[in-house]
């Protein structure tokens, strides 16, 4: 079954340090999407990207982060100068198609977990 | 924002009994989905519900959409400990798959 991955899974950095976590989408999919979770607490979404230009942010994907598909294959997350609050679980997924309705599957990957210290 | 609140919170069953996982909100949503959760691992898709009413079957899991769009549950019969992980439900609103998810539901089933 194809699917998504991340890498790392696990980074360690120190705060004000840039950080890029990088996503390969299934590889027929157009859409791609990053949430994260914070230890404890629910998952938010941060962008989604299609087209080479991000569709939709939320408010929590400030100046500090930016996304790019530098390739075709890998899409990726920067975080310029990470925050101790910016330590959570980093879910890259990807879809088909755009929206959440039936038919369309979102794909998430395992996760790169982002630890600030 | 929309926000969904799922109940219970924890919830621990013997194997073969039933369980009911609610998740509540006070806006509509376009779709609601449910996941699972597995510690260290993304969430995977269970259902997808469009429809105000609908009722979607998965083996021994129920899934039933509200008729206002606003909640959903999740109704597993003769629960196994293979069932054991945490739910999530999500709602999707706009056009380009930004779901809001709820805390979540920890089940575990004990043999």
């Amino acid at each position: 079954e194809p699917e998504v991955t991340q890498t790392p899974s696990h980074q360690v950095t120190q705060m004000g340090q840039e950080v890029i976590l990088r996503c390969v989408p299934i590889s027929n999919h157009l859409y791609f999407y990053w949430y994260r979770q914070i230890l404890g607490q629910k998952v938010e979404f941060l962008v989604s990207f299609y087209n080479n230009e991000i569709s939709e942010k939320s408010e929590i994907f400030d100046d500090q982060f930016s996304v790019e598909r530098p390739d075709g294959s890998n899409f990726t997350l920067k975080i310029r100068s990470t925050k101790l609050e910016d330590s959570a679980m980093y879910f890259c997924a990807s879809s088909p198609r755009p929206g959440t309705g039936t038919g369309n599957t979102i794909y998430f990957g395992e996760g790169s977990w982002l630890t600030v210290v | 924002t929309q926000l969904l609140e799922q109940s219970p919170q924890f919830l621990s069953i013997q194997e073969g009994e039933n369980l009911t996982v609610y998740c509540n909100s006070s806006s509509v949503f376009s779709s609601l989905q449910w996941y699972r959760q597995e510690p260290g691992e993304g969430p995977v898709l269970l259902v997808t519900v469009v429809t105000g009413g609908e009722v979607k079957k998965l083996k021994r899991l129920t899934f039933q959409f509200g008729d206002a769009r606003k909640d959903s549950s999740l109704h597993i019969t003769a629960a196994q400990p293979g069932d054991t992980g945490l739910y999530l439900c999500a709602g999707g609103g706009g056009s380009w798959g930004k779901l809001q998810f709820g805390a979540g539901t920890q089940v575990v089933v004990t043999p």
